[in-house]
């Protein structure tokens, strides 16, 4: 089964709008934490965002925030004031086992790639 | 400023040669990790290590094989390359906090002909 689901293979956006980007997963560990990375065309990954299972309040970075809904296992970005510079392909990634004092390995899901139109 | 590197950027081979992509980092993580991103799929994990002497097989290991004899370098080497095996590699390091994020090198784009 799909640990991480991106059911968006593209969107588009309005510039200065605001875009939700969605991300839902699955897991049984109780511990795990949920990463947001951007790659431009150049090709880059750039890490975004990050949301701890036991954080009590949702991420915010800037102009990136994560709506992040524990019981539904979702964990949706949201891009606010969109820019045309936010034109990339957006990955949802989740590390299991934070807790055991060890970073594992991130586990992907498949891209959404964002467009935004002037 | 620290950061990792992987060379080649790009390399073209033919089918059954031994092909070595090299990732050197100067964060002084221990934490390192091999992916192979294809579209429709992702990242995928192909091996990782979590220091000095100790590798790990990921999601998709088949065909490839890593060492790590010092924190710096995790060099990927493909045994005998197979057209299945063009892609976009990312080496990538981190702390060993729970919380902390991967860093990515620009990638290496093989083909395999």
């Amino acid at each position: 089964a799909q640990k991480i689901t991106q059911t968006q293979p593209g969107m588009f956006v309005q510039e200065k709008e605001a875009v939700t980007l969605d991300c839902t997963y699955d897991t049984s560990d109780p511990s795990y934490g949920l990463f947001w990375y951007k790659q431009p065309s150049s090709g880059e990954m750039i890490f975004l965002i990050y949301q701890g299972s036991y954080d009590q309040q949702n991420a915010t970075e800037g102009r990136y925030s994560l709506n992040f809904q524990k019981a539904r296992k979702s964990a949706n970005l949201v891009i606010s004031a969109s820019q045309l510079g936010d034109s990339a392909m957006y990955f949802c990634a989740m590390r299991e086992g934070i807790s055991s004092g060890s970073a594992r390995q991130l586990t992907f899901g498949s891209g959404t790639q964002l467009t935004v139109l002037p | 400023d620290a950061e990792i590197t992987q060379s080649p950027r790009h390399k073209i081979t033919e089918t059954g040669r031994q092909v070595t992509l090299a990732c050197h980092q100067t964060w002084n993580h221990n934490n390192m990790f091999w992916y192979r991103q294809d579209l429709g799929h992702g990242l995928r994990l192909i091996h990782y290590s979590y220091g000095v002497h100790d590798t790990n097989k990921g999601e998709v290991s088949d065909g490839y094989s890593v060492s790590r004899s010092n924190t710096e370098d995790l060099p990927l080497t493909l045994e005998s390359a197979a057209s299945s095996q063009t892609s976009v590699y990312f080496c990538a390091s981190s702390e060993s906090m729970g919380n902390s994020p991967l860093h990515f090198g620009n990638g290496t784009r093989l083909t395999v002909t």
